[in-house]
């Protein structure tokens, strides 16, 4: 099943800090965090694992709570590069195969 | 970097045309995945395969596409005969064996079916 992310869009401006929520009905053991420009392929973040260990960006910062089965990406003091569509994907049954979130928008104005 | 590379970057054909798209996964990476963007959608995974054998195709419409890694520096997908409603943007993706680990995906092909 897909996850679910909020919100579908928001917009900041330069130094603001913004929160992406990614919930899933199913049982998480980790998740997936991706970032995509516009025209462009979607680039990896990060990885939480059940546990809390962490595996990605140096800038950008995630939580992962098991019991509620949602993980969220936290951007602080946001820069102009950060706009983008922020993607999770969750693996099904604990394979390779990510299921992917529709997505939220990102747009971070000077 | 290593890359992954697709190729065409762009494809624009009629209806009822064959389409190849062609992948190189990153030297090394070991697992290989199909997926399909449009905006409807989003980003579906269409198949992906795992030391070049096929363990998953069950998102890709079996009467028209299909998927091959002839070696591991290649995979193919293939559509055959192609409709309007497969323009999409098709991204393959590379990576190492297990949930854990991050897929790196190619540019993709914008493909456009009239």
């Amino acid at each position: 099943q897909q996850p679910v992310q909020s919100p579908q869009a928001v917009i900041l401006r330069e130094g603001e800090d913004a929160v992406i929520n990614c919930s899933s009905s199913k049982a998480l053991y980790s998740v997936h965090w991706y970032r995509q420009k516009h025209g462009e392929a979607p680039v990896f973040l990060m990885i939480l694992l059940k546990g809390g260990e962490q595996k990605g960006h140096e800038k950008i910062s995630a939580s992962f709570n098991e019991k509620k089965q949602q993980s969220s990406l936290y951007l602080t003091a946001s820069q102009l590069s950060y706009s983008g569509t922020y993607f999770c994907g969750t693996p099904r049954g604990g394979s390779e195969k990510l299921v992917f979130g529709k997505g939220t928008k990102l747009t971070v104005n000077p | 970097d290593a890359r992954v590379t697709q190729t065409p970057r762009h494809k624009v054909t009629e209806m009822g045309q064959e389409v190849t798209m062609r992948c190189q996964p990153i030297l090394g990476h070991n697992t290989v995945f199909w997926y399909r963007q449009t905006m409807m959608q989003g980003l579906e995974l269409l198949a992906y395969f795992r030391n070049r054998a096929p363990l998953d195709d069950s998102g890709m419409p079996k009467d028209r596409f299909s998927a091959e890694m002839p070696d591991a520096t290649l995979a193919t997908l293939k559509i055959q005969p192609s409709e309007p409603r497969d323009s999409a943007v098709y991204f393959c993706a590379s990576g190492l064996w297990g949930s854990n680990q991050p897929q790196h995906f190619g540019d993709g092909t914008r493909l456009s079916i009239l």
